[in-house]
Protein backbone atom coordinates (compact mmCIF):
# COMPACT_ATOMS: atom_id res chain seq x y z
CA UNK A 1 0.00 0.00 0.00
CA UNK A 2 1.51 3.06 -1.37
CA UNK A 3 1.16 6.33 1.44
CA UNK A 4 1.38 9.42 0.29
CA UNK A 5 3.52 10.76 -2.46
CA UNK A 6 4.21 14.43 -3.58
CA UNK A 7 5.94 15.64 -6.97
CA UNK A 8 8.17 16.54 -7.57
CA UNK A 9 10.81 16.17 -5.03
CA UNK A 10 12.80 19.49 -5.59
CA UNK A 11 11.97 22.53 -7.61
CA UNK A 12 13.77 25.85 -8.02
CA UNK A 13 12.04 28.86 -9.71
CA UNK A 14 12.25 32.28 -9.84
CA UNK A 15 10.60 35.11 -7.93
CA UNK A 16 7.23 35.90 -10.39
CA UNK A 17 6.61 32.68 -11.37
CA UNK A 18 4.13 29.78 -10.83
CA UNK A 19 4.87 26.65 -9.34
CA UNK A 20 2.25 23.52 -9.73
CA UNK A 21 2.91 20.90 -6.69
CA UNK A 22 1.36 17.02 -6.78
CA UNK A 23 -0.25 15.21 -4.36
CA UNK A 24 -1.39 11.70 -4.40
CA UNK A 25 -3.32 10.58 -1.30
CA UNK A 26 -2.92 7.34 0.60
CA UNK A 27 -4.98 4.65 -0.73
CA UNK A 28 -8.50 4.62 0.72
CA UNK A 29 -8.26 8.73 2.06
CA UNK A 30 -10.26 11.28 0.99
CA UNK A 31 -9.42 14.42 2.50
CA UNK A 32 -5.65 16.02 1.47
CA UNK A 33 -4.11 18.73 3.63
CA UNK A 34 -1.33 21.25 2.62
CA UNK A 35 1.11 22.65 4.80
CA UNK A 36 3.83 24.81 4.29
CA UNK A 37 7.29 24.77 6.33
CA UNK A 38 9.48 27.14 6.41
CA UNK A 39 13.25 26.27 8.03
CA UNK A 40 13.14 25.75 11.47
CA UNK A 41 9.64 25.84 11.80
CA UNK A 42 6.43 24.00 12.54
CA UNK A 43 4.58 23.25 9.58
CA UNK A 44 1.28 25.95 8.47
CA UNK A 45 -2.02 24.71 7.76
CA UNK A 46 -2.73 26.06 3.82
CA UNK A 47 -5.90 24.51 3.07
CA UNK A 48 -8.00 21.15 2.92
CA UNK A 49 -9.97 19.54 0.25
CA UNK A 50 -12.78 17.08 0.00
CA UNK A 51 -15.11 16.27 -2.49
CA UNK A 52 -13.38 18.52 -4.78
CA UNK A 53 -13.82 21.36 -2.89
CA UNK A 54 -11.65 23.71 -0.41
CA UNK A 55 -13.38 22.92 2.84
CA UNK A 56 -10.80 24.92 5.20
CA UNK A 57 -8.76 27.49 4.82
CA UNK A 58 -5.85 29.00 7.09
CA UNK A 59 -3.89 32.27 6.81
CA UNK A 60 -2.57 32.47 3.37
CA UNK A 61 -3.28 34.76 0.39
CA UNK A 62 -4.73 34.07 -2.61
CA UNK A 63 -2.00 33.93 -4.64
CA UNK A 64 -2.20 30.12 -3.33
CA UNK A 65 -4.92 27.88 -4.50
CA UNK A 66 -5.23 24.09 -5.06
CA UNK A 67 -7.41 21.68 -6.85
CA UNK A 68 -9.13 18.27 -5.90
CA UNK A 69 -9.18 15.69 -8.57
CA UNK A 70 -12.16 12.83 -8.75
CA UNK A 71 -9.73 10.14 -7.81
CA UNK A 72 -8.67 12.29 -5.04
CA UNK A 73 -5.39 13.87 -5.45
CA UNK A 74 -4.54 17.15 -5.38
CA UNK A 75 -2.37 20.05 -6.79
CA UNK A 76 -1.58 23.32 -5.25
CA UNK A 77 -0.76 26.23 -7.35
CA UNK A 78 1.36 29.42 -6.11
CA UNK A 79 1.15 32.77 -8.38
CA UNK A 80 3.51 35.10 -8.50
CA UNK A 81 6.27 33.63 -6.81
CA UNK A 82 8.35 35.81 -3.80
CA UNK A 83 11.52 34.87 -1.73
CA UNK A 84 9.30 34.08 1.41
CA UNK A 85 7.39 30.90 -0.46
CA UNK A 86 10.95 29.71 0.02
CA UNK A 87 9.88 26.35 1.88
CA UNK A 88 9.31 22.62 2.08
CA UNK A 89 5.33 22.11 1.24
CA UNK A 90 3.60 19.02 2.73
CA UNK A 91 0.39 16.88 2.07
CA UNK A 92 -1.24 15.11 4.20
CA UNK A 93 -3.89 12.70 3.95
CA UNK A 94 -6.67 11.46 6.00
CA UNK A 95 -10.08 9.81 6.21
CA UNK A 96 -12.40 11.69 9.49
CA UNK A 97 -15.77 9.79 7.42
CA UNK A 98 -13.95 6.65 7.94
CA UNK A 99 -13.29 7.46 11.62
CA UNK A 100 -9.36 7.94 10.13
CA UNK A 101 -8.42 10.94 12.21
CA UNK A 102 -4.84 10.10 11.71
CA UNK A 103 -3.14 12.32 9.15
CA UNK A 104 -0.25 10.93 7.15
CA UNK A 105 2.37 12.87 5.37
CA UNK A 106 4.15 12.76 2.30
CA UNK A 107 7.42 13.50 1.83
CA UNK A 108 7.22 17.01 0.88
CA UNK A 109 8.53 19.16 -2.35
CA UNK A 110 11.11 21.58 -1.59
CA UNK A 111 10.76 25.15 -3.03
CA UNK A 112 13.29 27.59 -3.41
CA UNK A 113 12.64 30.86 -4.87
CA UNK A 114 15.35 32.88 -6.32
CA UNK B 1 -6.12 31.64 18.24
CA UNK B 2 -4.21 27.97 19.16
CA UNK B 3 -0.78 28.71 19.81
CA UNK B 4 1.38 24.82 20.33
CA UNK B 5 4.74 25.57 22.52
CA UNK B 6 7.59 23.16 22.81
CA UNK B 7 10.17 22.67 24.76
CA UNK B 8 13.35 22.30 25.13
CA UNK B 9 13.71 23.40 21.35
CA UNK B 10 16.79 20.88 21.48
CA UNK B 11 18.14 18.55 23.17
CA UNK B 12 21.27 16.29 23.80
CA UNK B 13 21.28 12.94 25.97
CA UNK B 14 23.44 9.89 26.00
CA UNK B 15 22.25 6.41 24.25
CA UNK B 16 20.16 4.72 27.03
CA UNK B 17 18.50 7.28 28.46
CA UNK B 18 15.04 7.92 29.29
CA UNK B 19 13.64 11.57 28.38
CA UNK B 20 10.62 13.76 28.39
CA UNK B 21 9.54 15.66 25.46
CA UNK B 22 7.02 18.65 26.19
CA UNK B 23 3.99 20.30 23.93
CA UNK B 24 1.51 23.03 25.38
CA UNK B 25 -1.14 24.18 24.02
CA UNK B 26 -3.36 27.51 24.73
CA UNK B 27 -6.85 26.21 24.00
CA UNK B 28 -8.37 23.28 25.70
CA UNK B 29 -11.04 22.32 23.69
CA UNK B 30 -9.31 20.39 21.40
CA UNK B 31 -10.21 16.92 19.43
CA UNK B 32 -7.22 15.16 19.31
CA UNK B 33 -3.24 15.84 19.80
CA UNK B 34 -0.79 14.25 17.79
CA UNK B 35 2.97 13.50 18.11
CA UNK B 36 5.10 13.11 14.54
CA UNK B 37 9.02 12.31 13.81
CA UNK B 38 10.63 14.10 11.10
CA UNK B 39 13.97 13.48 9.98
CA UNK B 40 15.96 16.27 8.12
CA UNK B 41 14.77 17.35 5.12
CA UNK B 42 12.29 14.78 5.24
CA UNK B 43 8.35 14.16 5.54
CA UNK B 44 6.61 13.82 9.29
CA UNK B 45 6.10 10.39 10.30
CA UNK B 46 2.85 10.02 13.02
CA UNK B 47 4.39 8.07 16.23
CA UNK B 48 0.78 8.70 18.63
CA UNK B 49 -2.21 10.33 18.17
CA UNK B 50 -4.37 10.55 21.60
CA UNK B 51 -8.11 11.68 21.02
CA UNK B 52 -9.63 14.37 23.78
CA UNK B 53 -11.28 11.59 25.78
CA UNK B 54 -7.80 9.63 26.26
CA UNK B 55 -4.70 10.44 28.69
CA UNK B 56 -2.61 8.72 26.89
CA UNK B 57 -1.28 6.48 23.87
CA UNK B 58 1.63 4.00 24.02
CA UNK B 59 3.55 2.18 21.11
CA UNK B 60 6.86 0.36 21.69
CA UNK B 61 9.19 2.31 23.90
CA UNK B 62 6.82 6.06 23.36
CA UNK B 63 4.18 6.56 25.75
CA UNK B 64 2.16 9.83 25.26
CA UNK B 65 0.42 11.47 27.84
CA UNK B 66 -2.50 14.23 27.51
CA UNK B 67 -3.22 16.41 30.36
CA UNK B 68 -6.24 18.83 29.07
CA UNK B 69 -6.77 20.85 31.94
CA UNK B 70 -3.57 22.07 32.24
CA UNK B 71 -2.62 22.32 27.77
CA UNK B 72 0.15 19.86 28.10
CA UNK B 73 1.49 16.81 26.38
CA UNK B 74 4.45 14.94 27.10
CA UNK B 75 5.96 12.42 24.81
CA UNK B 76 8.33 9.98 27.06
CA UNK B 77 10.87 7.82 25.12
CA UNK B 78 12.64 4.90 26.96
CA UNK B 79 16.25 3.86 26.94
CA UNK B 80 16.83 6.22 23.92
CA UNK B 81 18.90 4.99 20.48
CA UNK B 82 21.25 7.20 17.76
CA UNK B 83 18.29 6.08 15.40
CA UNK B 84 15.91 8.33 17.99
CA UNK B 85 17.43 11.56 16.83
CA UNK B 86 15.16 13.54 14.97
CA UNK B 87 12.86 16.70 15.03
CA UNK B 88 9.63 16.01 17.20
CA UNK B 89 6.45 18.42 16.43
CA UNK B 90 3.40 17.71 18.11
CA UNK B 91 0.19 19.07 16.48
CA UNK B 92 -3.26 19.70 17.54
CA UNK B 93 -6.68 19.68 16.02
CA UNK B 94 -9.33 21.37 17.91
CA UNK B 95 -12.98 20.74 18.42
CA UNK B 96 -14.68 22.18 15.80
CA UNK B 97 -12.02 23.31 13.94
CA UNK B 98 -12.21 20.58 11.17
CA UNK B 99 -9.31 18.52 10.02
CA UNK B 100 -6.79 21.28 10.81
CA UNK B 101 -3.39 20.67 12.35
CA UNK B 102 -1.53 23.67 14.78
CA UNK B 103 2.05 22.57 15.09
CA UNK B 104 4.44 23.16 17.28
CA UNK B 105 7.80 24.25 16.57
CA UNK B 106 9.75 20.94 17.10
CA UNK B 107 12.10 19.57 19.31
CA UNK B 108 15.09 18.60 17.92
CA UNK B 109 17.00 15.42 19.57
CA UNK B 110 20.14 14.06 19.29
CA UNK B 111 20.83 11.10 20.80
CA UNK B 112 24.97 10.63 21.07
CA UNK B 113 26.75 7.14 21.68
Amino acid sequence: DAGVTQSPTHLIKTRGQQVTLRCSPKSGHDTVSWYQQALGQGPQFIFQYYEEEERQRGNFPDRFSGHQFPNYSSELNVNALLLGDSALYLCASSRPSGGTDTQYFGPGTRLTVL
Amino acid sequence: KQEVTQIPAALSVPEGENLVLNCSFTDSAIYNLQWFRQDPGKGLTSLLLIQSSQREQTSGRLNASLDKSSGRSTLYIAASQPGDSATYLCAVRLTGGGNKLTFGTGTQLKVEL
